[in-house]
């Protein structure tokens, strides 16, 4: 099946960094989703983004379909950013496969 | 909209006991599935449904069963409980299985 993998693992900055957590994937995809999994477990969508650009605030994705990998940028990062950011990708028949995530800590 | 919502929160079970973990969505969504995170780890999926009346199963299937009669709801049966199903389970949904998936809380079981 299809392998999703997630660079760095873990990631420790001081609020005001910026970032790039990276994404990169085996195959060719349908879907490609970034989630931030907050400190009390909540799994909030950040993106749907299976090619292209997308922003929201401080926070930007770009897929790369053909080279298949995606990037997710924090800038300005504030403490409430910290967490696990995990990407997920669809290939085919409708199963979403989770990356291991990264893990970031934003210090004051 | 309440969204996706999941009961219980948390459930402790000893093993050998059986339970069912609930979920429901409002957003009238075809596709629905079940997911468990174990410490460090992605989520890796349980079952799915792409509709009322059809399921399937995902990457770790055994000990789990599903049904799905209704749209809205999409329960999770844990038969014989084992230490093994210790996890958090996440329950999502999406209007297809290629389109954005929204997540339940999660429930946080744990078998002794």
């Amino acid at each position: 099946g299809i392998q999703v993998e997630q660079s760095p693992p873990d990631l420790i900055l001081q609020e005001g960094a910026n970032s790039t957590l990276r994404c990169n994937f085996s195959d060719s995809v349908n879907n490609l989703q970034w989630f931030h999994q907050n400190p009390w477990g909540q799994l909030i969508n950040l993106f749907y983004i299976p090619s292209g650009t997308k922003q929201n605030g401080r926070l930007s994705a770009t897929t790369v379909a053909t080279e298949r990998y995606s990037l997710l940028y924090i800038s300005s990062s504030q403490t409430t950013d910290s967490g696990v950011y995990f990407c997920a990708v669809i290939q085919g028949a409708q199963k979403l496969v989770f990356g291991q995530g990264t893990r970031l800590t934003i210090n004051p | 909209n309440a969204g996706v919502t999941q009961t219980p929160k948390f459930q402790v079970l000893k093993t050998g006991q059986s339970m069912t973990l609930q979920c429901a969505q409002d957003m009238n969504h075809e596709y629905m599935s079940w997911y468990r995170q174990d410490p460090g780890m992605g989520l890796r999926l349980i079952h799915y449904s792409v509709g009322a009346g059809i399921t399937d199963q995902g990457e770790v299937p055994n000990g789990y069963n599903v049904s799905r009669s209704t749209t809205e709801d999409f329960p999770l049966r844990l038969l014989l409980a084992a230490p093994s199903q210790t996890s958090v389970y996440f329950c999502a949904s999406s209007p297809s299985g290629t389109e954005t998936q929204y997540f339940g809380p999660g429930t946080r079981l744990l078998v002794l």
